[in-house]
């Protein structure tokens, strides 16, 4: 069946150090991807998404590229914040689909 | 851009009570509404996923006599927690997606989440 696959975590760096948060998918089919975020005691968010390969996904300094060709859809940002401290899901939904399915999550700390 | 109203944020309960929540799409028609379960430092669990006028779909291991949902219209869908016990203590996450044109490659949005804690 579908599944995503996330880098584990956490993730600690220095406020503007450069960030990459990997991810991989199984999946049948053309799925659309997406990059959530939940800041503590909150519910997800949107960060961005992509629904065909070589979209590309851009919101709040954060950038994702869909790579069909490996299966890809790594989230990166050029200098993180404070602010960005967080836990970053990776999801897909198929083509048709009805389920998102959602990476275990990455926690990301940024140190000041 | 969307928004989903999930209410309350936070509730504390004895054992034994009933608990509801409320999970509402503000600025569209919510065709599917989903509830997760998250466990501290956890992903999501889904749980269960309504459709407007229809019975919830369960996902195993889930009682749905536990967990009662209602999606009694298209912005509009509860979740009661019945005969709540410390171990249904968790953080609660409604999400919905939108109907109409391009549905299959929609997002889903997300509510704030329920803390519940039952004593």
């Amino acid at each position: 069946g579908d599944s995503v696959t996330q880098m584990e975590g956490p993730v600690t760096l220095s406020e503007e150090a450069f960030l990459t948060i990997n991810c991989t998918y199984t999946a049948t089919g053309y799925p659309s991807l997406f990059w959530y975020v939940q800041y503590p005691g909150e519910g997800l968010q949107l960060l961005l998404k992509a629904t065909k390969a070589d979209d590309k996904g851009s919101n709040k300094g954060f950038e994702a590229t869909y790579r069909k060709e490996t299966t890809s859809f790594h989230l990166e940002k050029g200098s993180v914040q404070v602010s960005d401290s967080a836990v970053y899901f990776c999801a897909l939904l198929n083509t048709g689909g009805f389920k998102t399915i959602f990476g275990a999550g990455t926690r990301l700390f940024v140190k000041a | 851009g969307a928004v989903v109203s999930q209410h309350p944020s936070w509730v504390i309960c004895k054992s034994g009570t009933s608990v509801k929540i409320e999970c509402r799409s503000l600025d569209f028609q919510a065709t599917t509404m989903f509830w997760y379960r998250q466990f501290p430092k956890q992903s999501l669990m889904l749980m269960a996923t309504s459709n407007e006028g229809s019975k919830a779909t369960y996902e195993q291991g889930v009682e749905k006599d536990k967990f009662l949902i209602n999606h009694a219209s298209l912005t509009l869908s509860t979740l009661t927690v019945t005969s709540a016990h410390p171990e249904d203590s968790s953080f609660y996450i409604c999400s919905a997606r939108g109907s109409g044109a391009g549905y299959s490659n929609q997002p889903q949005h997300f509510g704030d989440g329920t803390r519940l804690s039952i004593l």
